[in-house]
């Protein structure tokens, strides 16, 4: 079965600008988790979405958003980009939240000049 | 919050050879998984292990959650073992996040 699909790979953007990534959970699975790492804070939980449903939110700024759509794909957004959030954003889905089943896309490396 | 520490940070190995890494967690979880990061920057998960001992080929997990530490063993490490193993814990209440031990780097040379 085809696994989680993160797209882009890559992505440059300018300070103050706005980005959109997208993660496509594997089938079945309705939470999706977001993750961003550094190399200075190492992997740090950004949200976690379930039935279109935002369940939990670590502690970034509100520039950080996501949504989930009905098909359980989902999104985030980054607003008014700063150089700090340049960092590979993962995400992860799994059949209910957490646990078993926990499967990691590729990321998305987001470097901001 | 809950700390997630893993040991050693860094390690060398020769082709063959066995390796123990380590996670200590500061309180209680509800879940813990190893992860292996590849070059590419993908997280493999490894092992579902909120207690107890799992096998999968060349390698096993052991969690003593009474203990609150995890063992993750390598053995007859290979070059495709490289990367980066990372422990992540699951704390009650906490909406599903995983928090995550800075991982231990480890590199097989032939």
């Amino acid at each position: 079965k085809a696994g989680v699909t993160q797209t882009p790979r890559y992505l440059i953007k300018t300070r103050g600008q706005q980005v959109t990534l997208s993660c496509s959970p594997i089938s079945g699975h309705r939470s999706v988790s977001w993750y961003q790492q550094t190399p200075g804070q190492g992997l740090q939980f950004l949200f976690e979405y379930f039935s279109e449903t935002q369940r939990n939110k670590g502690n970034f700024p509100g520039r950080f958003s996501g949504r989930q759509f009905s098909n359980s794909r989902s999104e985030m957004n980054v607003s008014t980009l700063e150089l700090g959030d340049s960092a590979l954003y993962l995400c992860a889905s799994s059949p209910s939240g957490g646990g078993y089943g926990y499967t990691f896309g590729s990321g998305t490396r987001l470097t901001v000049v | 919050g809950i700390q997630v520490e893993q040991s050693p940070p860094d390690l060398i190995l020769q082709e063959g050879a066995n390796s123990t890494l380590r996670c200590n967690f500061s309180d209680s979880v509800n879940n813990l998984q190893w992860f292996h990061q590849n070059p590419w920057g993908q997280l493999i998960n490894l092992f579902y292990i909120p207690s107890g001992t799992k096998q999968n080929g060349r390698l096993s997990a052991t969690t003593v959650a009474t203990e609150r530490y995890s063992l993750l063993y390598i053995s007859s490490s290979q070059t495709t073992d490289s990367g980066v193993y990372f422990c992540a814990v699951e704390p009650p209440n906490s909406g599903y996040a995983l928090n995550f031990g800075k991982g231990t780097s480890l590199l097989v040379t032939p």
